[in-house]
């Protein structure tokens, strides 16, 4: 068991590239999860999946964001059309299911120019 | 809609006990969290309490839940430079079924001074 992975963990680009980020769960974890963090502040809940089905999305996640988990593993969150104010740390957590901690990954940290 | 408070900063002598309070707004809490966050890194699980249970205790971490109060605490004994980071508290409440967010406060760091 390797944790919660993420990739890239680093990624700067400019006001409106498009960019997407990968979270691979801890095997034999249904669940998958993605919060955001800007500095200062703690992780917000942005969306979750159970299996490849999307149950729960924020208000946090515009149109711009898509979330996917195409085959119930690992899952992508695709920012398009980047904006300054999406500078943040994306964080992934998986768990086994409705009242399991969530494990979390070490995050990928985004920088918009 | 549910809220989580802490104190922004805790500084601690190495070898003391350091004490980190969080306060919750949603009573219908059914879990309460604490994680741990080194610069730069993901949370790391601490430890965690059911709303029926009113302490925890693991090796240095004990953690007291007061329900009437909304008032969560996380005791480190003996604490020590490894224990400098943020500490976030965190809430869910599983009532409501697919309600499976987790409500993080803002974080509280901990500096030790040597």
């Amino acid at each position: 068991d390797t944790g919660v992975s993420q990739d890239p963990r680093h990624k700067i680009t400019k006001r409106g590239q498009n960019v997407t980020f990968r979270c691979d769960p801890i095997s034999e974890h249904n669940r998958l999860y993605w919060y955001r963090q800007t500095l200062g502040q703690g992780p917000e809940f942005l969306t979750y999946f159970q299996n490849e089905a999307q149950l729960e999305k924020s208000r946090l996640l515009s149109d711009r964001f898509s979330a996917e988990r195409p085959k119930g593993s690992f899952s992508t969150l695709e920012i398009q059309r980047t904006e300054q104010g999406d500078s943040a740390m994306y964080l992934c957590a998986s768990n086994r299911g409705s009242g399991e901690t969530q494990y979390f990954g070490p995050g990928t940290r985004l920088l918009v120019l | 809609g549910e809220d989580v408070e802490q104190s922004l900063f805790l500084s601690v002598r190495e070898g003391d006990s350091s004490v980190i309070n969080c306060t919750y707004t949603d009573s219908s809490s059914t879990y309460l969290y604490w994680y741990k966050q080194e610069p730069g890194a993901g949370l790391q699980l601490l430890t965690y309490i059911f709303s029926n249970m009113d302490m925890k205790q693991d090796q240095r971490l004990t953690v007291l839940l007061n329900k009437k109060d909304k008032h969560l605490s996380l005791r480190i004994a003996d604490t020590q430079t490894g224990d400098s980071a943020i500490y976030f508290c965190a809430e869910k409440d599983e009532r409501n079924f697919g309600n499976e967010k987790l409500t993080f406060g803002t974080g509280t760091r901990l500096t030790i001074i040597p």
